[in-house]
Order: C-alpha cells, then structure tokens, then sequence
C-alpha cells in the first residue's frame, strides 16, 4: 500500500484563491519531505525541501510567498498555493526519504491543478 | 554539477520488440544511487529499481533489466518484448552523496508501444 498519501489528487480553482495540498507520511516520521512540481511533457524540478520544525528551503527561482509549505508534525507537510494564477497550474508530487537508509524515495499521488 | 540526461525524448516500438532507455549522469560524488521510475498517464511514481555506485552488477526483473556502467556513467534500462502495458515515461533519477537529499531526474523518455 501506499507510504505516502497526497491529497487532493486533482483540484481546479479561481484565479485569485490559495489551494492547500497535503502529503502525509503513513509508515514513517519524516523529518524531511520533499516538494516536485511537474510542467506537462516535462521532468520533475524540485521546488523545496521541507523541514519539520523549521522554514522550508527553497530553490533558486520559487517564490517562497507564492508557495507556502509548512511542516508542522513528523507525518504531514503542505503547500499552499496562494494567490494561485493560470501559470501555476501544473502537477505537484511529494516525496519522503527515510534517513538513515540508502536512498529510496517514496511518491505521493500527485496533485493536478488547474487554475481557470 | 549533479546531472542526469536522458537523450531519448519519444520511443515509439511494436508490442513484443526489445526497447532500451538511456540514462547518462554526472557526480563528482563517490557515493551515489541511482534509480528508474515508471509514470503512467495517471501521474504516478512507480519505483522501478534503486542501485548504489559501488553495486554494479547488472539486474534483471522480469522483462526488465538493468545495466550499470560506471566507466561510462551510464545506467541503461532494457524492457524486453515490450507490451503496451509498458507504454509510459520512464525517468531516470540520481542521488548524490548521502541519503536524506532530493532526487535529480533527467527529463524523461516517453515510450509508446503499439499492438
């Protein structure tokens, strides 16, 4: 079954609004939880680190107050997307890795949002 | 720099022939993985494999497998007698260093298998 589990996995909003996606680790406590944000026929470019108990670290490019994570217990991270415009529609995936082990990510659904 | 290149773009084969997906990285890390993930047209992540860089024996799943070369960099993936269940985009991913850090994907292939 699942490990990670990303809710909504589909959402279509008003130009203006703030959509709150969710991603909750099920089997494990992660410390750290990671954000992906996916253009149509294209890869996936991380968009954030997102740390439980302190500020999310962001990469170059991403508006930290366009995209809002916050972190607040050991099994959920979120990102807010405020203010949502068109050119934000797009896939977002989150992600876990356990540390301490070699490396194996686990996937979120995916969220599709569509800003009309 | 940390890069992953997938050259294939689109792959287009006749169900039942043999497909190989290229994927070329770059570390200056010693310590690394390496992974390949399936993304059917729902979205999804599907894990696929994981290989460390001091694993490089090759590996086979099924109709899949794997060929890890360090001396090239390169981690092939081999879909034999491809089915049209097979038809998604592939990426593969890199970890560099330790455990705990985000991975680095290519930019995907997209393979189309017909009936």
């Amino acid at each position: 079954g699942a490990v990670v589990s990303q809710h909504p996995s589909r959402v279509i909003c008003k130009s203006g609004t703030s959509v709150k996606i969710e991603c909750r680790s099920l089997d494990f406590q992660a410390t750290t939880m990671f954000w992906y944000r996916q253009f149509p026929k294209k890869s996936l470019m991380l968009m954030a680190t997102s740390n439980e108990g302190s500020k999310a670290t962001y990469e170059q490019g991403v508006e930290k107050d366009k995209f809002l994570i916050n972190h607040a217990s050991l099994t959920l991270s979120t990102l807010t997307v405020t203010s949502a415009h068109p050119e934000d529609s797009s896939f977002y995936i989150c992600s876990r890795i356990p540390p301490g082990t070699d490396g194996e990510a686990f996937f979120g659904q995916g969220t599709r949002l569509t800003v009309v | 720099a940390q890069k992953v290149t997938q050259a294939q773009t689109e792959i287009s084969v006749v169900e039942k022939e043999d497909v190989t997906l290229d994927c070329v990285y770059e570390t200056r890390d010693t310590t690394y993985y390496l992974f390949w993930y399936k993304q059917p047209p729902s979205g999804e992540l599907v894990f696929l494999i994981r290989r460390n860089s001091f694993d490089e024996q090759n590996e086979i799943s099924g109709r899949y497998s794997w060929n890890f070369q360090k001396s090239t960099s390169s981690f092939n993936f081999t879909i034999t007698a491809s089915q049209v269940v097979d038809s998604a985009v592939y990426f593969c991913a890199l970890i560099p260093n330790q455990a705990g850090t985000a991975l680095i994907f290519g930019k995907g292939t997209t393979l189309s298998v017909s009936s």
